[in-house]
């Protein structure tokens, strides 16, 4: 089966930078990604990573260790509009297909 | 980006009705949608992979003759939930596959369904 773990909620800085971080245990990794979700709407894509090492874009960054099954999101210059659950998303084969399995998500609380 | 939709956006129906909700890729095809359900302060679950032209695959505990899925075109599927009951009250949310230039998914702003 998947496990995917990240911490339940977390509270910051705007201004700050954060780093949530996120451990997973699957068979066929195939990639990992990380979605934004306000309350009440749907994920929208941040970053995907299948290579170990950073990805950059803007303020978000997006680091992958394969080997020890473990990745994290940085937020850089936190923005009051960044307060979203953040979700950790591992792409594995199965079935002949790839499927994603979501995290339980971050809830990160940006305050003044 | 790429978009997709999903229509309606919520609906409110009665105990033992049926219930269609459309999910399209607006300026893409997909060969392959997802749709997942999600309680509130839950993560997202995926029910079903959509395929099109060929059966969904159902994950472990989706009944498959409860969620009806039909993906007829390489823009459209459709998630019929038959005989709603309320503990199926729920946000559900498909997305598409794409695969260039990098494989992700682009998600539908859900469909929030509430059975009295």
């Amino acid at each position: 089966g998947q496990n995917i773990d990240q911490p339940t909620e977390m509270t910051a800085t705007e201004g700050a930078i954060v780093q949530i971080n996120c451990t997973y245990q699957t068979s066929g990794f195939n990639g990992l990604f990380w979605y934004q979700q306000h309350a009440g709407e749907a994920p929208t894509f941040l970053s995907y990573n299948v290579l170990d090492g950073l990805e950059e874009k803007g303020r978000f960054s997006s680091f992958l260790s394969r080997s020890k099954g473990y990745s994290y999101l940085l937020l850089k210059e936190l923005q009051m509009k960044d307060s979203a659950s953040y979700l950790c998303a591992v792409r594995h084969s199965g079935a002949g297909s790839y499927q994603l399995t979501f995290g339980k998500g971050t809830k990160l609380s940006v305050i003044p | 980006g790429a978009v997709v939709s999903q229509h309606p956006s919520r609906v409110i129906c009665k105990s033992g009705t049926s219930v269609k909700i459309e999910c399209r890729s607006l300026d893409f095809q997909a060969t392959t949608m997802f749709w997942y359900r999600q309680f509130p302060k839950k993560s997202l679950m995926l029910m079903a992979t959509s395929n099109e032209g060929s059966k969904a695959t159902y994950e472990q505990g989706v009944e498959k003759d409860k969620f009806l899925i039909n993906h007829a075109s390489l823009t459209l599927s459709t998630l019929t939930v038959t005989s709603a009951h309320p503990e199926d009250s729920s946000f559900y949310i498909c997305s598409a596959r794409v695969r260039a230039p990098r494989e992700t998914q682009y998600f539908g702003p859900g469909t929030r369904l509430l059975v009295l």
